[in-house]
């Protein structure tokens, strides 16, 4: 079956634009959750949503906010835009707590 | 919060070598997830227990958790090129959706 699909692969912004990423999850998950992984700092939770109702948040600025869709698909979207943004962005999907499947990421670089 | 150490930073091994990580949490283990990253790519789901004195294999790779030590540890045997990459612990002590991961540890395997 389809894997966690991420989209857009790549993306370059310029500082103070606004980004949107996508992620489908595999069918029938209805849990999906957001990563940010930079070298700095590793891997930091930014937020989890269940049937379109965002259940955790982590410690990110409000410039960093998420959505769900009633398919389960996923987007987050960061405003005003800082270098400091630049990371791999993950999604997870999952069935409950049985495990989280990654997809290959967005690679967001900010200049 | 919980704090996920992992032991070694990063190791090279010779092909054919044997190799363990260590991941040690700050709190009691109620779970733990192995994941495989390669530089730049998404997360490959490894492994997860979830009970303590849990082990689990899959081809060379052998995992298990030792709740008492609040520790676990993966071992490869007789490595191969494929084990390069980061390894990965990850932990959801609270049941609440949020992974932490540990810093992760970069195995490169040596022909």
């Amino acid at each position: 079956k389809a894997g966690v699909t991420q989209t857009p692969r790549y993306l370059i912004k310029t500082r103070g634009q606004q980004v949107t990423l996508s992620c489908s999850p595999i069918s029938g998950h209805r849990s999906v959750s957001w990563y940010q992984q930079t070298p700095g700092q590793g891997l930091q939770f930014l937020f989890e949503y269940f049937s379109e109702t965002q259940r955790n948040k982590g410690n990110f600025p409000g410039r960093f906010s998420g959505r769900q869709f009633s398919n389960s698909r996923s987007e987050m979207n960061v405003s005003t835009l800082e270098l400091g943004d630049s990371a791999l962005y993950l999604c997870a999907s999952s069935l409950g707590l049985a495990g989280y499947t990654f997809g290959s990421g967005t690679r967001l670089t900010v200049v | 919060s919980q704090e996920l150490e992992q032991s070694p930073q990063s190791l090279i091994v010779q092909e054919g070598k044997n190799l363990t990580i260590n991941c040690t949490s700050s709190k009691t283990l109620y779970g733990l997830y192995w994941y495989k990253q390669k530089y730049g790519e998404g997360l490959i789901f490894l492994m997860m227990l979830q009970k303590g004195g849990e082990e689990k294999s899959h081809e060379k790779i052998t995992a298990k958790l030792d709740e008492k030590k609040q520790q676990s540890s993966l071992h490869i045997t007789a490595s191969q090129p494929s084990h390069a990459g980061i390894y990965l612990c990850g932990a959801d002590p609270s049941n609440d959706y949020k992974l932490s991961f540990g810093a992760g540890t970069t195995v490169t395997v040596r022909a």
